[in-house]
């Protein structure tokens, strides 16, 4: 089975272009989680969705940063204007229906540099 | 602020020992916890869990213990092995459920 997919892998745009990352989450998951691991901060939850919906996005750090879930198989993060600091590796996530307590399946991330 | 932590940035341990790292979380509303494994360019990957009923839990070479009163899990590889060379995050969840914590990660070596 396919795991979830994120893409590009890698991205490295100029300060203050748009930045796009995508995710498709694992089949039949209900949650899905979007992190972001820098060496200051470590690995934290940006923002989470059930059923498509937006449910606590109180890790997002500034307005620049918006995500949306238009269906169960898709979502994107997305950053505008980027800044050097949004410099990261951004993960996606997925967990099955009932996602307390379910182990959350991830994404190889998507490593952007900002310049 | 940290809610948890993880105070051994890295290990070394020779192959066939045990490896022992450790956890500690701030949060007494946390009930749930989690062990991950991540290896370079990879995304972190579920190894093991434990709810707050219980105080140990096994799953082959790999146990995790939970002391609830010192707000302390550790999670044991015995034996180590070669392939167990990695970042390990210890993560917590509460009654949110959903909203996993995460430590700042133990990289492992294990030396052949």
């Amino acid at each position: 089975d396919a795991g979830v997919i994120q893409s590009p892998r890698h991205e490295v745009t100029e300060m203050g272009q748009e930045v796009t990352l995508r995710c498709k989450p694992i089949s039949g998951h209900d949650y899905l989680f979007w992190y972001r691991q820098t060496m200051m901060r470590g690995l934290e939850l940006l923002i989470y969705f059930n059923n498509n919906v937006p449910i606590d996005d109180s890790g997002m750090p500034e307005d620049r940063f918006s995500a949306k879930m238009p269906n169960a198989s898709f979502s994107t993060l997305k950053i505008q204007p980027s800044e050097p600091r949004d410099s990261a590796v951004y993960f996606c996530a997925s967990s099955p229906r009932g996602g307390q307590n379910q182990p959350q399946h991830f994404g190889d991330g998507t490593r952007l540099s900002i310049l | 602020d940290q809610q948890v932590k993880q105070n051994s940035p890295s290990l070394s341990v020779q192959e066939g020992r045990i490896s022992i790292l450790n956890c500690d979380y701030t949060n007494s509303m946390f009930d749930y916890f989690l062990w991950y494994k991540k290896y370079p360019a990879e995304g972190p990957t579920f190894l093991i869990s434990i709810s707050s009923i219980k105080d140990k839990n096994e799953d082959g070479r790999f146990t995790v213990f939970l002391n609830k009163s010192a707000k302390h899990l550790s999670l044991h590889i015995v034996p180590s092995q070669p392939g167990d060379s990695a970042v390990y995050f210890c993560a917590a969840s509460g009654a949110a459920g959903n909203k996993l914590t995460f430590g700042g990660g133990t990289r492992v070596l294990v030396k052949p």
